[in-house]
């Protein structure tokens, strides 16, 4: 079993659309959670960082953390196709923030 | 782009032969990394740098050597190139001193062994 769990899709939702994107994982000692999103052929990029249960609010994301279930969230309001790329969950434990990453979730929002 | 470049940034080579990929930073941040990236694995670390000269290994080592002689510099070698090993590489680096401070991601390089 994987550290880090994600469902690889693909989604598709038509814009303007709620979009959640979902992680578990198995290791309690996870203290650092990230999104990164990555285009096609390119690398990827931070999108949120959080280390502590709660959300978190940027713009129109939203990053959730559940410690106790060992569940993470990201939540993308009014989707634009913009955000068509895989999405990947992140997370590290310890001082050389050796990342463990989930497989990547495929969006496609369409017009 | 946190001033990070990965060189080559295709290549493609024959089972059995050295290949050296280079990653190169401007901010002089202390940490860096290697990731491979493969279909139905997302990004596994490789090896990782906490200094010059110093560095440890990730969870798919196996196969790969590093070397870190200059702040700015990190080289993944493959000794020996398997088929195994095509994959797209990235380069990160940690953006501050704190184990809070968040990674950045290079372009990424794609290589193939035939």
């Amino acid at each position: 079993q994987k550290e880090v769990e994600q469902d690889p899709g693909p989604l598709s939702v038509p814009e303007g659309a709620i979009v959640s994107l979902n992680c578990t994982y198995s290791n309690s000692a996870f203290q650092y959670f990230m999104w990164y999103r990555q285009y096609s052929r390119k690398g990827p990029e931070l999108l949120m960082y959080t280390y502590s249960s709660g959300n978190k609010e940027d713009g129109r994301f939203t990053a959730q953390v559940d410690k106790s279930s060992k569940y993470i969230s990201l939540f993308i309001r009014d989707s634009q196709p913009s955000d068509s790329a895989t999405y990947l969950c992140a997370m590290s434990v310890g001082t050389a923030s050796k990342l463990t990453f989930g497989t990547g979730t495929r969006l496609q929002v369409t017009l | 782009d946190a001033g990070i470049t990965q060189s080559p940034r295709h290549k493609v080579t024959e089972t059995g032969t050295p290949v050296t990929l280079r990653c190169h930073q401007t901010e002089n941040h202390r940490y860096m990394y290697w990731y491979r990236q493969d279909p139905g694995h997302g990004l596994r670390l490789i090896h990782y740098s906490y200094g010059v000269k110093d560095t440890d290994k990730g969870e798919v080592s196996d196969g790969y050597s590093v070397s870190r002689s200059k702040t700015e510099d990190f080289l993944l070698t493959l000794e020996s190139a398997t088929s195994s090993q095509t994959s797209v590489y990235f380069c990160a680096i940690r953006s501050g001193s704190t184990a809070y401070n968040e990674q950045f991601f290079g372009p990424g390089t794609r290589l193939t062994v035939l």
